[in-house]
């Protein structure tokens, strides 16, 4: 399974924009960029996916590099309620399998 | 809500014992997912059902088995329960293999 690679942690203040950078350099042809997010004592929730073109949903962008070795997830007005911890996976689409590896992720603090 | 529910929403055991959680998929999903979380480890992937058969394993333990029924719903049975097992367990579902994932809000189970 392809890797990715987020930071730890990041913070933000509440009404600003925030960008939260995934690398996934190995990443195949076929593999999908997922984001999910993961509330306080809640299970993941779906945030976006996307292939090759940048994809905005109403919730959240996700910004992928040309060459797709590396995303961002823009959240364009962080609230209280995006504090969470973000995962980035790499998973193919349209296969037999949904077999999602979360890795650590990125704990995203919003202050007042 | 994501409408995928799991029962019991907490569960205390002793070692050795044997538990079967349950989850109920959203309606009109075939596929269904469990998935561990513990303090050292993070979100691990279990093993994936699709329409009652198996589609993917992850790292589950040979102590531990799941089944989807004709109904969709699925069980994951926990047996020889170890202090390491503690944990949240978190079932998903989604309408295809391939399709965005819906968690539930969780089983924590406590061995003592």
């Amino acid at each position: 399974d392809a890797k990715t690679t987020q930071p730890n942690s990041m913070e933000s203040n509440e009404e600003e924009p925030v960008h939260l950078p995934c690398n996934h350099s190995t990443i195949s042809g076929t593999d999908y960029i997922h984001w999910y997010r993961q509330l306080p004592s809640q299970g993941p929730e779906y945030v976006i996916h996307g292939l090759t073109s940048n994809v905005n949903n109403r919730m959240a962008s996700l910004a992928i590099a040309e060459d797709r070795k590396s995303s961002t997830l823009i959240l364009h007005r962080a609230t209280l309620r995006d504090a969470a911890v973000y995962y980035c996976i790499l998973e193919g689409y349209g296969g037999a399998t949904n077999k999602l590896i979360f890795g650590t992720g990125t704990l995203l603090a919003v202050q007042p | 809500d994501s409408g995928v529910t799991q029962t019991p929403k907490h569960l205390i055991t002793a070692t050795g014992q044997r538990v079967t959680l349950r989850c109920s998929p959203r309606s009109g999903d075939l596929s269904v997912y469990w998935y561990q979380q513990s303090l050292d480890q993070g979100l691990q992937f279990l093993i994936q059902y699709y329409n009652g058969e198996e589609r993917a394993k992850g790292n589950i333990l040979e102590r531990f088995s799941a089944q989807q029924f004709p109904d969709l719903h699925s069980e994951l049975n926990l047996s020889s329960l170890e202090l390491g097992d503690s944990a949240l367990y978190f079932c998903a579902s989604s309408v295809a293999p391939n399709a965005k994932l819906f968690f539930g809000s969780g089983t924590q189970l406590s061995v003592l």
